[in-house]
Parts: structure tokens; C-alpha cells; sequence
């Protein structure tokens, strides 16, 4: 049974780099997407991308410019960086193993918000 | 992008009802839908993929079922703990794109 748990800074000085870190246990990194969800508070769900352990990732064309994932297997860990956030990318934070038509399974998330 | 539209936005059933929820995408996505559950507080869950295919330790009383743009959430035998906001997802295309959402009272 794969499990998720997403850890970051809490609180991002907006035009910073929002850091974030999901520590995956019990699968096979390797065999799998793994993505990256955000949902802002008493709203949906929008899905920011995902990458592959080949190094293949597929991001939503809205944060394009500014996101990059990746994956460390040597500690089974999937990392997220947004640069120059704003207000608006303050959201609880998820990370979610991508069966490639669905996400099948989610780390709890966590909040970030930026402000001054 | 594809847009994905949900409706109702909400609906209030009692136990033991049977719920229906709507999904309608802008363009063909075959059977590429998923359906996720999302209690108070708590993370999405994964109830359908591939329109109908129930995951894995979900029960029966849920189901799935559409094709092309047009795609159903069914519930039978409503109870207390499908109290949840539900969300459908597109998978045909990227980027992956969410209804809405549609809250259930019970």
C-alpha cells in the first residue's frame, strides 16, 4: 500500500520559489507518474503536472513557465518548485501517484500560503 | 483544455436515496473519466476510473457509467458517510481538467 506525505515551508514571501517535497513509501517509484494537485481553500481542483522517473513530465500550460518537478529515487522523494508566487497559489498542496488515467492515490496535503 | 461540467453543484439526499451526478466535457473524451470522493478536511479519493471501473475497496453501492462527453456518478443506498464533495477528471488529454465539483448533504 503506497503512501504519501507532501512537506513544505507553510508560508512563501510572494515573487519567491514555493519548495515542496512528497515522500513516497511501500510502492515502486519507478513504475508510475506522480503528480501534483492543488486545491485553494473552499475551492477545486487543479492539477499543476506530473513526472516520470525517466525524467518525462507533462505540466499544466497555466503554470508551465513556472514549475518544475522532479523525482530523487535514491530517497523515494517527488519535488515541486513554483517560482514568483503571488496570493493566488495559496492552496493546500497534494501529491498523488498517477495510474496514467486516474490518481490513485493521494498524500494528505499541505497548506501554503503566500503572503508578507 | 478541455472544460468539465458538473451538475447539480449540490443535492441533498437522505439514507438510503439514490444520488446522480452529472459530468459533461467539452470535446470526446471516450471512457478517459475518473470520479473522486472528497470528505470534509480530507484528501480526494479515487472511486471510478475508466467511466465505470469501480477502485479497488470501494463499495458496490457506487457506480459509473458514460461515454464520449457525457458520464453519470451514481449512488444507491445513500449513507451517512457519502457525505462528500465529488469530483469528476478528465484523462483523455492534458492537462487534466476537474469538474467543478458537487456537494452531497445527507
Amino acid at each position: 500500500q503506497v503512501q504519501l506525505q507532501e512537506s513544505g515551508p507553510g508560508l512563501v514571501k510572494p515573487s519567491e520559489t514555493l519548495s515542496l517535497a512528497c515522500t513516497i513509501s511501500g510502492g515502486s517509484i519507478g513504475l508510475y507518474f506522480w503528480s501534483w494537485v492543488r486545491q485553494p481553500a473552499g475551492q477545486g481542483l487543479e492539477w499543476i503536472g506530473r513526472v516520470h522517473v525517466s525524467g518525462g513530465t507533462n505540466y499544466n500550460p497555466s503554470l508551465k513557465s513556472r514549475v518544475v518537478m522532479s523525482l530523487d529515487t535514491s530517497k523515494n522523494v517527488l519535488y515541486m518548485k513554483l517560482a514568483s508566487v503571488t496570493a493566488a497559489d495559496t492552496a493546500v498542496y497534494y501529491c498523488a501517484r498517477d495510474g496514467h488515467y486516474n490518481l490513485e492515490s493521494w498524500g494528505q496535503g499541505t497548506l501554503v500560503s503566500v503572503s508578507s | 483544455e478541455i472544460q468539465m461540467t458538473q451538475s447539480p453543484s449540490s443535492v441533498s439526499a437522505s439514507v438510503g436515496d439514490r444520488v446522480t451526478i452529472s459530468c459533461r466535457a467539452s470535446q470526446d473524451i471516450v471512457t478517459w473519466l475518473a470520479w473522486y470522493q472528497q470528505r470534509p478536511g480530507n484528501a480526494p479519493k479515487l472511486l471510478i476510473s475508466a467511466a465505470s471501473t469501480l477502485h479497488s475497496g470501494v463499495p458496490s453501492r457506487f457506480s459509473g457509467s458514460g461515454s464520449g462527453t457525457d458520464f453519470t456518478l451514481t449512488i444507491t443506498n445513500l449513507q451517512p458517510e457519502d457525505s462528500a464533495i465529488y469530483y469528476c477528471q478528465q484523462a483523455n488529454s492534458f492537462p487534466r481538467t476537474f469538474g467543478q465539483g458537487t456537494r452531497v448533504d445527507i
